[in-house]
């Protein structure tokens, strides 16, 4: 079983569309939580963490279940602009950061 | 300010011959990473370093891969010699974090085909 776990897509959905990924990791005693976005042939950048008590950031909301073990990352009204791998990303302790194989969305016009 | 600075940004070599990947961190950041990304196996940790010191390299794949980080601002990944299969994107990643435990900036990473 992997560490950490994403259904690799790919998302097909319209423009303003409500489109939700779900991650889920095995090591119970997991730190941090992480959400980044890869766009094609780039590098990945931080799109935002993720705190227990859930968080938004602007058309972004991220949540953990850490009785669940699963992580979550809805996007409201999608833009054309939000089509990318979202990779999943979870710090089991230190530098021990390990990143989900991504959910690749593509928003259609 | 300038991010991670990575060169070349690609490299098409044959097989056998060495390849020297380069990376300059963010100023004032402790912690530097280096990643490979393949379709087949996405994102891996090669080797992690601490304030210049090399704190795991369990993920470098074999001998043939060696890092080095003589100072602050630039550290080195050496593939000699260089296989068909070590083709993939080579991603240099610094954090202000003493633990490397935050955030993670990634350069533009290195695009390796070897032939």
């Amino acid at each position: 079983r992997k560490e950490v776990e994403q259904d690799p897509g790919p998302f097909n959905v319209p423009e303003g569309a409500t489109v939700a990924f779900n991650c889920t990791y095995s090591n119970s005693a997991s730190q941090s939580f992480f959400w980044y976005r890869q766009d094609c042939r780039k590098e990945p950048k931080l799109l935002m963490s993720v705190y227990s008590s859930g968080n938004e950031d602007g058309r972004f909301t991220a949540q953990l279940n850490r009785a669940s073990q699963y992580i979550s990352l809805l996007i409201r009204d999608s833009k054309l602009s939000d089509s990318a791998t979202y990779l999943c990303v979870v710090n089991t302790g230190g530098f021990k950061t390990i990143f989900g194989a991504g959910t690749r969305l593509f928003v259609k016009a | 300010d300038a991010g991670v600075i990575q060169s070349p940004r690609h490299e098409v070599t044959e097989m056998g011959q060495e390849v020297t990947l380069r990376c300059k961190p963010i100023s004032g950041h402790n912690s530097l990473f280096w990643y490979r990304q393949t379709m087949m196996r996405g994102l891996e940790l090669l080797i992690y370093f601490n304030n210049n010191v090399p704190i795991d390299d369990s993920g470098m794949p074999e001998d043939r891969f060696s890092a080095k980080m003589p100072n602050a601002s630039f550290s080195t990944l050496k593939i000699q010699p260089s296989e068909p299969r070590d083709s993939a994107v080579y991603f240099c990643a610094s954090s202000p974090d003493p633990q490397g435990a935050d955030t993670q900036y990634f350069g533009p990473g290195t695009r390796l085909t070897v032939l």
